[in-house]
């Protein structure tokens, strides 16, 4: 199993320039979550879905759009990068359970630079 | 969302047992206590999880007394690998919620 992989790893945009962060998991996982880490930092939520076809707002939603099409994946849009979004961006995956706190699989980020 | 006050920093030496305490007063009934471990340039990793008492796995152990209202994450005889940042979450997944990690206890190791 590859785990949860993020797609690019490095990127660096303009002012206003648009992108797409692609995360993928190949464990079957119910829940899908986007955070971004600024130095020095903790994780903040961006978005989160609990299942295919939903998504639903976390911490820091603006600026970004979120979607997920099939269970395996789950996109991150930025329409239109300012530089108070250079950032790491980080995806994570969980199962479900009846009770408990489902543990989270991080993928290993993307690295990104709005200049 | 019950809100976790945790130290910024922490130092320590090879070989020492290391004692990071989280408080959460509010934690509610349905509650779980949950650690991570971020290295530098990577995501974070699950540790341990618990709900009250005692909890011990091949990494650390978690102590939750018996009002729940702290927990003291425990790792025996550290050493420089686990210089790391350590997260302290607290909550439920019950229904259409997720847990938001704070900033964290940065763990030095020193030889």
């Amino acid at each position: 199993n590859a785990g949860v992989t993020q797609t690019p790893k490095f990127r660096v945009l303009k002012t206003g320039q648009s992108m797409t962060l692609l995360c993928a998991q190949d464990m079957n996982h119910e829940y899908m979550y986007w955070y971004r880490q600024d130095p020095g930092m903790g994780l903040r939520l961006i978005h989160y879905s609990v299942g295919e076809g939903t998504t639903a707002k976390g911490e820091v939603p603006d600026g970004y759009n979120v979607s997920r099409l099939k269970k395996q994946n789950f996109l991150l849009g930025l329409e239109s990068a300012a530089p108070s979004q250079t950032s790491v961006y980080f995806c994570a995956s969980s199962y479900t359970r009846d009770r408990g706190v489902y543990e989270q699989y991080f993928g290993p980020g993307t690295r990104l630079t709005v200049t | 969302l019950a809100k976790t006050t945790q130290p910024i920093s922490m130092d320590s030496y090879e070989g020492q047992e290391v004692n990071i305490t989280c408080s959460h007063n509010n934690i509610a009934t349905n509650d779980y206590i949950t650690w991570y471990q971020q290295f530098p340039s990577q995501g974070p990793r699950f540790i341990i999880q618990g709900y009250k008492t005692k909890v011990t796995n091949e990494v650390a152990s978690l102590f939750i007394p018996a009002d729940r209202k702290s927990s003291t994450l425990s790792l025996p005889r550290v050493s420089l690998s686990d210089t790391a940042v350590y997260y302290c979450l607290v909550g439920a997944y019950t229904g259409r919620r997720a847990l938001t990690f704070g900033s964290g206890t940065r763990l030095q190791v020193q030889p």
